[in-house]
């Protein structure tokens, strides 16, 4: 079955520590994005891409940085500079036409201590 | 740019009463798509329904409904006959059709609907 797969589900890092959250998507979708969801804020955009080798900030791209090198995979690193990056990550994909909307990923849950 | 409100943060009701979630936009474009989503407790996002701006017909899926009002941005989601299994976060969002824009959906903040048996 085609879908989504977001590694690991739940993450601990140290503060100041970067850390790499995966996507791999088997939907041959051309777009992939990350949103960050906190409670009480809905989902956030990070970054996304339409293209492999091109991707656009969203609107808190600060402290997050991405690469999309493979049409499948479009890794996401939360790094130090990212000032309170506890939160919810999810990942989506989708066709080139938004109107046949996102395919989610199950989340992955990031904690910093 | 664009944006969607669901003022309604939490709503809590007693099994098998209607429940109307609202949803409003804005955006300035001609063309645009809205779509609702829910959220159950594992975190996937579910997709449950989309709509052209061009089609203004009010759809329904089995206990379902949409309200799709152009002249007031607002695309509301109720559920008639409301059953524990429904009980989820909802979201809704809203992306421009096509063009050179931005090419993401914008979502809401969520309503999170709690169904007591």
């Amino acid at each position: 079955d085609g879908g989504i797969t977001q590694s690991p589900k739940y993450l601990f890092r140290k503060e100041g520590q970067n850390v790499t959250l995966s996507c791999e998507q088997n939907l041959n979708h051309d777009a992939m994005y990350w949103y960050r969801q906190d409670p009480g804020q809905g989902l956030r955009l990070i970054y996304y891409s339409q293209i492999v080798n091109d991707f656009q900030k969203g609107d808190i791209a600060e402290g997050y940085s991405v690469s999309r090198e493979k049409k499948e995979s479009f890794p996401l690193t939360v790094t130090s500079a990212q000032k309170n990056p506890t939160a919810f990550y999810l990942c989506a994909s989708s066709p080139r036409r938004l109107w046949d909307g996102y395919t989610f990923g199950s989340g992955t849950r990031l904690t910093v201590v | 740019a664009q944006k969607v409100t669901q003022a309604q943060t939490e709503i809590s009701v007693v099994e098998k009463e209607d429940v109307t979630l609202d949803c409003v936009y804005e955006t300035r474009d001609t063309t645009y798509y809205l779509f609702w989503y829910k959220q159950p407790p594992s975190g996937e996002l579910v997709f449950l329904i989309r709509r052209n701006s061009f089609d203004e017909q009010n759809e329904i899926s089995g206990r379902y409904s949409w309200n799709f009002q152009k002249s007031t941005s607002s695309f509301n989601f109720t559920i008639t006959a409301s059953q524990v299994v429904d009980s989820a976060v909802y979201f809704c969002a809203l992306s421009e059709a096509e063009g050179t824009g931005r090419r993401a959906l914008t979502f809401g903040s969520g309503t999170r609907l709690q169904v007591q048996p």
